[in-house]
């Protein structure tokens, strides 16, 4: 199962949006809706931002908003603030029951 | 509050074996499959594999990588999830993360263990 792939990098300032894709294939992120998206700050463990494509978890800021068409989802963060500066990863179920993650893409807040 | 706890890991010569394990509490620890996730330094994340809950049949499934080598079980009296890894590499050498989960998706992440593979 190869991993989804994601930009290696995005950047925006304090305010925009940014939006960041993970492309997969039919047998993944356009076979389901079982994207998910996670956020990892330096030394520490990722957390959960978006699950099912487009769903938040309790206490995560609807600022977070996700999205998917065909083999494509994306997840877009609106006013941009500092403290979302980070390591943001997709991952998809898969058609081998496995899970599969993207290869992460790092956020800069300029 | 959930609460992941990994323990177990180390420094382990390549061939060698070790047993994480993940201690729970804060949640229906019988109810929720358990995974594990791989994190090698400066690297991205890597699904190693996941068990199911008792009502799922305890079923199993594995990355590649790791298929064969790497066995994940889970005592529901203990609230604890095991990761047996035989024949280690030096690819291997992570950081490693259980998580529980509800759906298909990872809801609670531990702090995580450090394997180091080198001789």
């Amino acid at each position: 199962q190869s991993a989804l792939t994601q930009p290696a990098s995005v950047s925006g300032s304090p305010g925009q949006s940014i939006t960041i894709s993970c492309t997969g294939t039919s047998s993944d992120v356009g076979g389901y809706n079982y994207v998910s998206w996670y956020q990892q700050h330096p030394g520490k463990a990722p957390k959960l931002m978006i699950y099912d494509v487009s769903n938040r978890p309790s206490g995560v800021s609807n600022r977070f908003s996700g999205s998917k068409s065909g083999n494509t989802a994306s997840l877009t963060i609106s006013g941009l603030q500092a403290e979302d500066e980070a390591d943001y990863y997709c991952s998809s179920y898969t058609s081998s029951s496995t899970q599969v993650f993207g290869g992460g893409t790092k956020l800069t807040v300029l | 509050e959930v609460q992941l706890v990994e323990s177990g890991g180390g420094l382990v010569q390549p061939g060698g074996s070790l047993k994480l394990s993940c201690a729970a509490s804060g949640f229906t620890f019988s109810g929720s499959a358990m995974h594990w996730v791989r994190q090698a330094s400066g690297k991205g994340l890597e699904w190693v594999g996941r068990i199911r809950s008792k009502a799922n049949s305890y079923a199993t499934a594995y990355a590649a990588s790791v298929k064969g080598r790497f066995t994940i079980s889970r005592d529901d009296s203990k609230n604890t999830a095991y990761l047996q890894m035989n024949s280690l590499k030096t690819e291997d050498t992570a950081v490693y993360y259980c998580i529980c989960s509800y759906g298909f998706y990872f809801d609670y992440w531990g702090q995580g263990t450090l394997v180091t593979v080198s001789s």
